[in-house]
Parts: C-alpha cells; sequence; structure tokens
C-alpha cells in the first residue's frame, strides 16, 4: 500500500526557469494540499485541490504560482521564472476527502533555486 | 483565525532523560490537535493527534501529550529518550475553517530535540 509520491525528491533550477512538482496522492485519496516549508520554519498551507477542482487557494503567492490536480495523473505543482526566494521544501498531502482531519504527507520535493 | 506557537526552537537534552516540547494554540472554534515528526530529508510523521475525549493523548515510539483547555496547550512528553529521536517535531491545530467547510492546518515553526549521548 504505497504512501504519497512526490517526484522529483531533489530539483535544481536556475534564476528563470520554471520548477514543475508532482504529486500522487494514497490509494483512494481524491484530495490533495500542497505545502511550503522554508528553511527553520514550519509547513505553511498553499493550495488545497479535489480531482478538476481547486477548492482553496489562500495560500499561494498571486503571481508564477500554479497547481492542477487531472482526473488522471498526478497534482502537479508548477513555479514560473523561479526566484532564489522560492528555494524550500515542498510538501504534498492526501486525504481520502475533505471532511477529513487527517492528512498523509509525502517525502517532499526539495527545490533549490540557483 | 487560528495559530500555534512551539516555545522552544531547539531543546537539547542527555539519552535517557525525559523531555517535554511545548505547544500553545489559539483558536475561536472547537479544535483537534496534531504532533508530527520529521526526520533529516523526510516527511511528516503523525506521532499522536487529540480529537475529543480523554486529555491524555498516547502516541507512537513512547510519546504522550496532554490537551489543557484552560491553557490552551497540548505539551508533548516522553519519560525516557533515544538518540534515534533527535529531530524536528511540529505541533498543528486544525479546525473547519478552509473553503467549503475543509480542515486545514496550521504548523508550528518547529522543535528541534537534540538527544545527546
Amino acid at each position: 500500500n504505497a504512501g504519497v509520491m512526490q517526484n522529483p525528491r531533489h530539483l535544481v533550477r536556475r534564476r528563470g526557469q520554471e520548477a514543475r512538482l508532482r504529486c500522487s496522492p494514497m490509494k483512494g485519496h481524491s484530495h490533495v494540499y500542497w505545502y511550503r516549508q522554508l528553511p527553520e520554519e514550519g509547513l505553511k498551507f498553499m493550495v488545497y485541490l479535489q480531482k478538476e477542482n481547486i477548492i482553496d487557494e489562500s495560500g499561494m503567492p498571486k503571481e508564477r504560482f500554479s497547481a492542477e490536480f487531472p482526473k488522471e495523473g498526478p497534482s502537479i505543482l508548477r513555479i514560473q521564472q523561479v526566484v532564489r526566494g522560492d528555494s524550500a521544501a515542498y510538501f504534498c498531502a492526501s486525504s481520502p476527502d475533505g471532511r477529513t482531519y487527517e492528512q498523509y504527507f509525502g517525502p517532499g520535493t526539495r527545490l533549490t533555486v540557483t | 483565525a487560528q495559530s500555534v506557537t512551539q516555545l522552544d526552537s531547539q531543546v537539547p537534552v542527555f539519552e535517557e532523560a525525559p523531555v517535554e516540547l511545548r505547544c500553545n494554540y489559539s483558536s475561536s472554534v472547537s479544535v483537534y490537535l496534531f504532533w508530527y515528526v520529521q526526520y533529516p530529508n523526510q516527511g511528516l510523521q503523525l506521532l499522536l493527534k487529540y480529537l475529543s475525549g480523554s486529555t491524555l493523548v498516547k502516541g507512537i515510539n513512547g510519546f504522550e501529550a496532554e490537551f489543557n483547555k484552560s491553557q490552551t496547550s497540548f505539551h508533548l512528553r516522553k519519560p525516557s529518550v533515544h538518540i534515534s529521536d533527535t529531530a524536528e517535531y511540529f505541533c498543528a491545530v486544525t479546525s473547519q475553517s478552509g473553503a467549503g467547510g475543509s480542515y486545514i492546518p496550521t504548523f508550528g515553526r518547529g522543535t528541534s530535540l537534540i538527544v545527546h549521548p
């Protein structure tokens, strides 16, 4: 029973490039949450998605960031024109439905912008 | 709005000593409380959770936490730590406050537990 999968685990991008982070939820889970962890800080909520729907994007930066969770395939967090300040660990979590308080976390993608 | 304060950024302790990691929260509604552990370069793993009922909650790896509503605290304790407990610990609070009644947790900044031999 595979857990939440994220890839790549490490991603290096130069300033101005695009970063694509992928998250496959646990089997049977149709709700995905993305979080960002800056050095020495806790996780900050970014966006909550259901298949083909964005439910809550109150934590997403207004520019350059977008997320999707298509009917088929993983959820993708996309960062356009990355800057040094985007360097962080990005975690994905999943739950079977949006009314479940317990979320299961993936191992994270560590993005480094050079 | 809800918030979480972890009062100690770092807690050094010797092996086999007891430890307490402090967490205080604020929320205007009923909450669920969690402690997660993060080992280096890994994701978060749930240690324990408080939903309702008994205020003393037991979790994995010998950890326990006590919910104190009057003090709005949820401190994590272990009577005897091991070297392998060295990790980052996060307290989180969640309530049905997200869009559409969803549960979006708020995390504290984390406490780094460092166990010395």
